[in-house]
């Protein structure tokens, strides 16, 4: 039983670059979630999308960050024109149903490092 | 609004010393759940429990123990016997239940946790 899977695992990117971060969920789940761990922080929610929705976007950044979940691939978070306060551990989690009461598994986090 | 308060920034203990880590949690509402996660130095972040409000049984497992107490809003986390291998970061959070907005997570800020030999 695959986890959520999320690449890459480490991205280095310069000033100005676009950095995707891809997520798998675990089989079975159809809600997808992001979340953002600064360095020194607890993990602060990002985005909440099903198969094609945005659900709930109130923790993404208002310019340069945006997240997809095709019906057909994984669920992408894109953060265009990186700063090097994005860098930062970006976890993806998914669950089976939007119900609060389930589990949300996460993935092994995907790093980005703005030089 | 909800909160999660981990007063507690870093424990040190001995091996097989055991240690409670603390969490404190604030909302209106009256349905909720509570979750523990542990984030070991690889970096991931592993499940260890999740309790409703509802039900305010402590539970065992292994090694450890969650203490719910819905009348002073916390839900601590005790390691009994502490190994090496228990060294990490301690994620409590909470989750609302609420329409629109029920799937949010709400960290606390962790606990680090160093197991000495």
């Amino acid at each position: 039983n695959a986890g959520v899977m999320q690449n890459p695992r480490h991205l280095v990117r310069r000033r100005g670059q676009e950095a995707r971060l891809r997520c798998s969920p675990m089989k079975g789940h159809s809600h997808v979630y992001w979340y953002r761990q600064l360095p020194e922080e607890g993990l602060k929610f990002m985005v909440y999308l099903q198969k094609e929705n945005i659900i709930d976007e109130s923790g993404m950044p208002k310019e340069r960050f945006s997240a997809e979940f095709p019906k057909e691939g994984p669920s992408i978070l894109r953060i265009q024109q990186v700063v090097r306060g994005d860098s930062a551990a970006y976890f993806c989690a998914s669950s089976p149903e939007g119900g609060s009461g389930n589990t949300i598994y996460f993935g092994e986090g995907s790093w980005l490092t703005v030089v | 609004a909800q909160k999660v308060t981990q007063a507690q920034t870093e424990i040190s203990v001995v091996e097989k010393e055991d240690v409670t880590l603390d969490c404190v949690y604030e909302t209106r509402d009256t349905t909720y759940y509570l979750f523990w996660y542990k984030q070991p130095p690889s970096g991931e972040l592993v499940f260890l429990i999740r309790r409703n409000s509802f039900d305010e049984q402590n539970e065992i497992s292994g090694r450890y123990s969650w203490n719910f107490q819905k009348s002073t809003s916390s839900f601590n986390f005790t390691i009994t016997a502490s190994q090496v291998v228990d060294s990490a970061v301690y994620f409590c959070a909470l989750r609302n239940v609420v329409t629109g907005g029920g799937n949010k997570l709400t960290f606390g800020t962790g606990t680090q946790l160093k197991v000495e030999l």
